[in-house]
């Protein structure tokens, strides 16, 4: 059964807009959440966390809100640069294993 | 600083043979997990290694094994070779420290079983 569920298989932003990715999780057990980028032939590329104990965390362009009472958590990319087209993983974590979803495509527009 | 790296980085194998994965992690990192991802899911998690003892298992069958060596890098052995073990492993590293933790991910090994 899928713990983590990213329900939209693709986005299409335009360059400098906000891209708003989102992540449902079913473990009310995870306490640690996690993004990832990957780009096609590499591994995906850890971009920020948040745990359970907060409900924001900012990284630069990237911040992470999470709403425990929803099960839901939201990567925000502002401003969204082309360079930021690529699938986006959200993970969630109740001890060593991640739980990944099933990722987002993100395509940025000039 | 070199990050996780994986070898070989594409295999091609026949059903019923055994394969060996290599990973090396990030330097400083201890810990080593192993994930499976086909195409168009997400990773999934296979096992965990720290202290050269495997601490957590995934939903996978006693074909797939591993090995943690005294520097930190890591094996994956898969037995049996069954057409839907095609897929992408990932190898990531961490550095425990009792708490959360983010784990960084090599490239990747592509196994192609025919």
């Amino acid at each position: 059964d899928q713990q983590v569920k990213q329900n939209s298989p693709s986005l299409s932003v335009q360059e400098g807009r906000i891209s708003i990715l989102n992540c449902d999780y079913t473990n009310s057990m995870f306490d640690y959440f996690l993004w990832y980028k990957k780009y096609p032939a590499e591994g995906p590329t850890f971009l920020i966390s948040i745990s359970s104990i907060k409900d924001k965390n900012e990284d630069g362009r990237f911040t992470v809100f999470l709403n425990k009472s929803a099960k839901h958590l939201s990567l925000h990319i502002v401003p969204s640069q082309p360079g930021d087209s690529a699938v986006y993983f959200c993970a969630a974590s109740a001890g060593y294993a991640l739980n990944f979803g099933k990722g987002t495509s993100l395509l940025v527009t000039p | 600083d070199a990050g996780v790296t994986q070898s070989p980085t594409h295999l091609i194998k026949t059903r019923g043979q055994q394969v060996t994965l290599r990973c090396s992690p990030k330097s400083g990192h201890d810990t080593v997990s192993w994930y499976q991802q086909a195409l168009g899911q997400g990773p999934q998690f296979i096992f965990q290694y720290y202290e050269e003892e495997e601490r957590q298992r995934g939903n996978f069958p006693d074909r797939f094994s591993g090995h943690q060596f005294p520097n930190y890098s890591s094996e994956l052995n898969v037995n049996a070779l069954l057409l839907g073990d095609s897929a992408l492993y990932l190898c990531a590293s961490s550095l425990w420290r009792g708490e959360y933790n983010e784990q960084f991910f090599g490239p990747g090994t592509r196994l192609t079983v025919l």
